[in-house]
């Protein structure tokens, strides 16, 4: 079984242009869940999913980021524009729900640099 | 704000020691888990303790889990050069709350 993917690994941009992040969960997994990481530091939350709903986006900075999943799916997050202070890597994460209290299944998230 | 927070931030060993790692954290918890991140890559969960377990073994991890004192430890066995990583304790509330991670390095 595919963990879960996650599209472009790395990804160079110049500040103020837009760059978007691909996240496809676990089959059957209704919860997903972007973290941003910098360097040094431990995952932090976004955003989270239950299926197609955004239930908790306090942690997601909404002038320049947006995120969705159509049919309660795929993701994909968005900034515009991008920010220098945004180079971390994004990761994505799935469970099979928000009351699983299993652990995530993450993927290997995207580098992203702002130069 | 992350809850968790790790200790060491950093921690040495040679081969075929053991390694501790220590999270403390500051309100009530479900469960609370163990991640490791190679360099590059994603988070791979290790194991799981929930609040009301005391201790739990998983191969050559050992975790302990102290509710009183709002604290976990990650003891590594005999460790490998692929030990090598970084370690996570996250905190189980609403959501997963992560610490800044203790980054090991197992020499040869």
């Amino acid at each position: 079984e595919a963990g879960v993917v996650q599209s472009p690994r790395y990804k160079i941009i110049e500040k103020k242009q837009p760059v978007a992040f691909w996240c496809n969960p676990i089959s059957g997994h209704n919860t997903l869940y972007w973290y941003r990481q910098n360097l040094g530091q431990g995952p932090e939350l976004l955003i989270r999913y239950e299926n197609e709903e955004a239930v908790d986006d306090s942690q997601l900075p909404k002038d320049r980021f947006s995120a969705e999943r159509l049919k309660g799916v795929d993701s994909t997050l968005k900034i515009q524009p991008a920010e220098l202070g945004d180079s971390a890597v994004y990761l994505c994460a799935s469970s099979l729900s928000s009351r699983d209290r299993g652990g995530y299944t993450f993927g290997s998230g995207t580098r992203l640099t702002v130069v | 704000s992350q809850q968790g927070e790790e200790d060491p931030q950093a921690l040495s060993i040679q081969e075929g020691e053991n390694a501790t790692m220590n999270c403390s954290y500051k309100t009530s918890i479900n469960n609370l888990q163990w991640y490791r991140q190679n360099s590059g890559r994603g988070l791979v969960h290790l194991i799981l303790i929930r609040s009301n377990e005391r201790e739990k073994h998983s191969g050559r991890l050992r975790v302990t889990l102290d509710t009183s004192k709002k604290s976990s430890s990650l003891l590594i066995t005999a460790s490998r050069a692929a030990d090598t990583a970084s370690y996570f304790c996250a905190t189980r509330g609403q959501n997963f709350v992560f610490g800044p991670g203790t980054r090991l390095s197992v020499l040869p």
